[in-house]
């Protein structure tokens, strides 16, 4: 079955740029690779999707390696309200599973 | 502000106790999920309605019964839980077939 890996926390400076590695060497051919976030006391929020090209929204960008066995959110200035986990998912297009990382806990330092 | 709406948001019950958690949306979602949330994990799916029929239970015990009375609520109802039972349980929706799942605050559960 395919897996994500993701670092257990990363911290970065507020207003700085973050990079938020996740390796999905298992992943299928019609796998989505989705990020959700979770911040305290909340339930999971979307946060961006892709397949196999890199993808921009207001809230982030996903690059997707070629391979498609490694992706990156990348949030280009981070701020106090991005303090949360954030979860990389393998998505099977043909039904409803998501396959959940661990999380990586995101520490921003103001 | 999520479009999932929850409640209640806390509930403490005792093992013989039986309780619901009720979950609603007005997003025209016809696919309706409950997962289960540990601490520090990430959450773990139990049950998938689509078209307000059960199509996925991920070996769920009995003691955890959904119910989809319709489009726009979803029901989880529970009977003689167990101590190991305490955990947030998220209600979700989405499109069948769309790739954005939206998620309710959760419902902290503890049982005593």
């Amino acid at each position: 079955d395919a897996k994500t890996t993701q670092p257990n926390s990363m911290e970065s400076n507020e207003e700085e740029p973050v990079h938020l590695p996740c390796n999905h060497s298992t992943i299928s051919g019609t796998d989505y690779i989705h990020w959700y976030r979770q911040l305290p006391s909340q339930g999971p929020e979307y946060v961006i999707h892709g397949l196999t090209s890199n993808v921009n929204n207001r809230m982030a960008s996903l690059a997707i390696a070629e391979d498609r066995k490694s992706s990156t959110l990348i949030l280009h200035r981070a701020t106090l309200r991005d303090a949360a986990v954030y979860y990389c998912i393998l998505r099977d297009d043909s039904n409803y599973q998501l396959i959940w990382g661990a999380g990586t806990k995101l520490i921003i330092k103001p | 502000d999520t479009e999932v709406t929850q409640t209640p948001k806390h509930l403490v019950m005792g093992m013989t106790n039986k309780k619901s958690l009720k979950c609603e949306q007005h997003m025209g979602h016809r696919a309706m999920y409950w997962y289960k949330q540990k601490a520090k994990k990430p959450p773990e799916l139990m049950f998938v309605y689509s078209y307000e029929k059960l199509s996925i239970n991920e070996s769920v015990p009995s003691r955890f019964s959904p119910e989809c009375p319709n489009s726009s609520l979803l029901n989880l109802h529970l009977h003689a839980l167990q101590p190991e039972d305490s955990a947030l349980y998220l209600c979700a929706s989405s499109r069948t077939g769309g790739n954005t799942i939206y998620f309710g605050e959760g419902s902290w559960l503890t049982v005593v």
